[in-house]
């Protein structure tokens, strides 16, 4: 079945630095890939998707693009604030279900 | 005001007791989900609902029951619960249609259960 990865359980940045969060998945079908950022004690809400190979999309300075040669869809940041410490998801729809699959996450903590 | 509604937001029970978290949205979209948030597990889905009386497993769905009588309102039900079901269980919902995406989520119902 369809499965993603987040290598990183925690990622700890000084702010001003850039950030990866790495994510790849493994599905049969033609990929919809997302980023859910959650604060603390909040729900997730999306942060950026995509379903186009090669193209990058980007929200709130957060970017992503969607690579399907190697079922990737890193999200990056060129400088981090404090405001970004959270649990970063990522997340593949399944075709056809509308079942998604969630990677296990990564917390992002930005120090000062 | 798109929102997804979830009652009551902390919960704690004791094994064997029943437990009912309520799910409400007011975007009148079709497909509903129900998912658990455990520290390292990510969000695991529970049981996903397609519309009215039309709801299909999901990944964990032992040990839970749902009902959608009304579009707008859908529900987990935990027939005696166990201590191993103590989570944040999280409902969303999605427009329908292929390519529309992303789920809006509720702000989650805390569950303890002792």
């Amino acid at each position: 079945g369809d499965s993603v990865t987040q290598t990183e359980g925690l990622v700890t940045l000084t702010k001003g630095l850039p950030v990866m969060l790495n994510c790849t998945y493994q599905t049969t079908y033609s990929p919809f890939l997302f980023w859910y950022v959650q604060h603390l004690n909040e729900a997730p809400k999306l942060l950026l998707k995509s379903s186009t190979d090669n193209k990058r999309t980007e929200h709130q300075g957060f970017y992503a693009t969607l690579h399907k040669s190697s079922s990737s869809f890193h999200l990056q940041k060129s400088s981090v604030q404090l405001s970004d410490s959270a649990l970063y998801f990522c997340a593949l729809e399944g075709r056809g279900n509308y079942k998604y699959v969630f990677g296990a996450g990564t917390r992002l903590k930005v120090i000062a | 005001d798109m929102k997804v509604t979830q009652m009551p937001r902390y919960l704690i029970k004791r094994m064997g007791e029943n437990v009912l978290l309520e799910c409400g949205q007011d975007m009148s979209h079709e497909t509903m989900y129900w998912y658990r948030q455990d520290p390292g597990l990510g969000l695991q889905l529970i049981y996903i609902s397609y519309d009215v009386d039309s709801n299909s497993e999901g990944d964990i769905p032992k040990g839970y029951r749902v009902s959608r009588k009304k579009r707008e309102h859908f529900s987990l039900i935990l027939d005696s619960a166990k201590t191993n079901q103590t989570s944040v269980y999280f409902c969303a919902s999605r427009p329908g249609g292929a390519n529309t995406g992303q789920l809006y989520f509720g702000e989650g119902s805390k569950l303890t259960v002792l």
